[in-house]
């Protein structure tokens, strides 16, 4: 059982090019998230989808844009990388919503743009 | 909005030792959960404990105990009789309806 698989693992981009973070879950799950990792700064939701077809903002959703054209997988894209935008991404997912259900998360995709 | 607080940036003890990190919270939902997620320097993001607003007992799993007093909108994590391997990154993190909020995280460290 993969759990929560991340594609790629790193990246390394120029400002202005772009690029697509692949999640996939083989769980089920109805639930899919995505957080950035900054130091010092914890996790920080990004977007989060409660179900295929659906997408919701989350805390800082600016540059970024996600799509759940399937239940299983959870694409999140930058379409002009910016420096800001380094951090290590965190995909996860979750039965049902994060109130009672534990989130499973993905082992991370470590992004930098120059 | 919901606010996670860990005060405590680090934090050491010596092995077989007991330590606590704290977390306090701050929300108007009548209904939440509270976890605890382990990061070690791999990366990866460990579950360790779940707490419901309405669970009477405070939650165990483990060598961890969950020190929930909700009066004080704390939710401290206990772990007892530390080991090399608890070394890691240490975060709070509240449940709304649909989403985790988290706090900084505290790292802490093992000593022989």
């Amino acid at each position: 059982n993969a759990g929560v698989t991340q594609t790629p693992k790193f990246r390394v981009l120029k400002t202005g090019q772009s690029m697509t973070l692949l999640c996939a879950q083989d769980m089920n799950h109805e639930y899919m998230y995505w957080y950035r990792q900054d130091p010092g700064m914890g996790l920080r939701l990004i977007h989060y989808s409660v179900g295929e077809g659906t997408t919701a903002k989350g805390e800082v959703p600016d540059g970024y844009n996600v799509s759940r054209l399937k239940k299983q997988n959870f694409l999140l894209g930058l379409e002009s990388a910016a420096p800001s935008q380094t951090s290590v991404y965190f995909c996860a997912s979750s039965p049902q919503s994060g109130g009672a259900d534990t989130q499973y998360f993905g082992p991370g995709t470590r992004l930098t743009v120059l | 909005a919901q606010k996670i607080t860990q005060t405590q940036p680090g934090m050491f003890v010596q092995e077989k030792e007991a330590v606590t990190l704290d977390c306090t919270y701050d929300t108007s939902d009548p209904s939440y959960g509270l976890f605890w997620y382990k990061q070690p320097s791999s990366g990866e993001m460990i579950f360790l404990i779940y707490q419901g607003s309405y669970d009477q007992q405070n939650a165990t799993e483990g060598r961890y105990s969950l020190n929930f007093q909700k009066a004080r909108k704390s939710a401290n994590l206990v772990i007892s009789a530390s080991q090399l391997g608890d070394s890691a990154m240490y975060f709070c993190a509240q449940a709304g309806y649909s989403t985790l909020t988290f706090g900084k995280g505290t790292m802490l460290l093992v000593s022989p």
